[in-house]
């Protein structure tokens, strides 16, 4: 069956240092990653979506990889804050006739 | 623009009670999303709306949900009768199209619990 996997342990991070966290996925050939942010009490907010054609994204301090062989995607926050703690989901799109599935997140918390 | 709004935002009720939940996604978005959020867990899609008609709702458990979107504007989900492992943060989301890789946008949710 389709699985997504993402760190099930919270990530804690020194500021100011590259916060990376991964996404792996089986039996499953998605057309379409997305990553969302989710803080305590609200809905996620999108944050990036990369192509299966793509291999990398960049926006402000956020960077995605997508490496369809390894069936893994990468999520990295540079020069990280405090302001960036949060759970870290990701989420994989067949089609875009399809759902969208989503990991089980990764809680990230970045120590001043 | 006014983001996706979801009401309540929280709901206690006891097994075999009904509740319902409404959602008014962003003006002008003709898709419509509800998904079921278990703490700990990613949010589940139930039931995706593309105006008023069902686009994908084969992991909505039918037998006690039930959801609608008349006038393709907003929406209610309703659990008869509920259990208590329907305890969840229940999100509402909508996107302009379902074209490709499209942005969702989702409510705060509403958090039940079913005791």
């Amino acid at each position: 069956s389709q699985k997504i996997e993402q760190n099930s342990e919270a990530l804690n991070i020194q500021e100011g240092k590259t916060a990376t966290l991964t996404c792996n996925y089986t039996n499953y050939s998605p057309a379409y990653l997305q990553w969302y942010r989710q803080d305590p009490g609200r809905g996620p907010v999108f944050l990036l979506l990369i192509r299966e054609n793509e291999k990398e994204k960049r926006k402000e301090r956020l960077k995605v990889t997508f490496d369809t062989t390894l069936k893994q995607s990468l999520f990295h926050i540079t020069a990280s804050q405090p302001a960036d703690s949060a759970t870290y989901l990701c989420a994989l799109e067949a089609s875009s006739a399809s759902k969208i599935i989503f990991g089980s997140g990764t809680r990230l918390s970045i120590r001043p | 623009e006014a983001g996706v709004a979801q009401s309540p935002r929280y709901k206690i009720i006891e097994k075999r009670q009904s509740v319902a939940f409404w959602c008014n996604p962003i003006s002008g978005h003709a898709t419509l999303y509800w998904y079921q959020q278990i703490l700990g867990q990613g949010p589940k899609l139930l039931i995706q709306f593309q105006n008023n008609g069902v686009v994908d709702d084969s992991q909505l458990p039918k037998d006690r949900f039930s959801a609608e979107r008349l006038k393709g504007v907003d929406s209610t989900l309703k659990i008869q009768p509920a259990k208590l492992e329907d305890s969840a943060v229940y999100l509402c989301a909508s996107s302009l199209d379902r074209g490709a890789g499209d942005t969702q946008y989702f409510g705060p949710g509403t958090r039940l619990t079913v005791l």
